[in-house]
């Protein structure tokens, strides 16, 4: 079975600083592809970046980078240069095949956030 | 590019009446996903098409739940009878493809359902 673990339910950080939200994932599966989200209180789930299991290089979008740790079975958000507007819980989520279809599994989520 | 819509945003029924949800993906896109999220949980899939057929129903509660996406655009996700169980956000997604490889899933706002 496919298992997403998150295991921070909530993280506070300081403007300007980095932080690191923590992803474990569980898989038999040899492709998969991991996945981070931002849900703002206004409910919308908004992809920031994506790593294969085949890449080579860790996913870097803007002030996200993604930490993947195969061996591990982690893939970390790296958040750089925090801003308010960061403030929102943050989503790990696990694409696997199954049955002809690609779904994704989503962790518990953890909130951060962000003080002037 | 216009994203994912639904609607309604919000929607308050009493228990066992009926309630439907619509989403419109974002032009283009072959897939459509919609998923069920319980407060303080990540999304669960419900239901998957591609174009207007199902691919992955596997986790949708067929004996209230129904969904269909006629002519392969706009869907309408349906709960009859409603139970207090069922108040969670509603979230559509869409993406180009079926969900392999880099093939993103771009969210909606979300409906928030209360049964009371």
């Amino acid at each position: 079975a496919q298992k997403i673990t998150q295991t921070q339910p909530g993280m506070f950080v300081q403007e300007k600083e980095a932080v690191t939200l923590d992803c474990t994932y569980d898989t038999s599966d040899p492709s998969y592809g991991l996945f981070w989200y931002k849900q703002p209180s206004s409910g919308e789930m908004i992809f920031l970046i994506y790593q294969g299991s085949y890449d080579q290089q860790n996913a870097t979008e803007g002030r996200y980078s993604l930490n993947f740790q195969k061996a591990r079975k982690s893939a970390n958000l790296v958040i750089s240069a925090s801003q308010l507007g960061d403030s929102a819980m943050y989503f790990c989520a696990m694409r696997t095949s199954g049955a002809g279809s690609y779904q994704l599994t989503f962790g518990k989520g953890t909130k951060l956030s962000v003080i002037p | 590019e216009a994203g994912v819509a639904q609607s309604p945003r919000y929607k308050i029924i009493e228990k066992r009446q009926s309630v439907a949800f619509w989403c419109n993906p974002i032009s283009g896109h072959a897939t459509l996903y919609w998923y069920q999220q319980i407060l303080g949980q990540g999304p669960k899939l419900l239901i998957q098409f591609q174009n207007n057929g199902v691919v992955d129903d596997s986790q949708l509660p067929k004996d209230r739940f129904s969904a269909e996406r006629l002519k392969g655009v706009d869907s309408t996700l349906k709960i009859q009878p409603a139970k207090l169980e069922d108040s969670a956000v509603y979230l559509c997604a869409s993406s180009l493809e079926g969900g392999a490889g880099t093939d993103t899933q771009y969210f909606g706002p979300g409906t928030r359902l209360t049964v009371l």
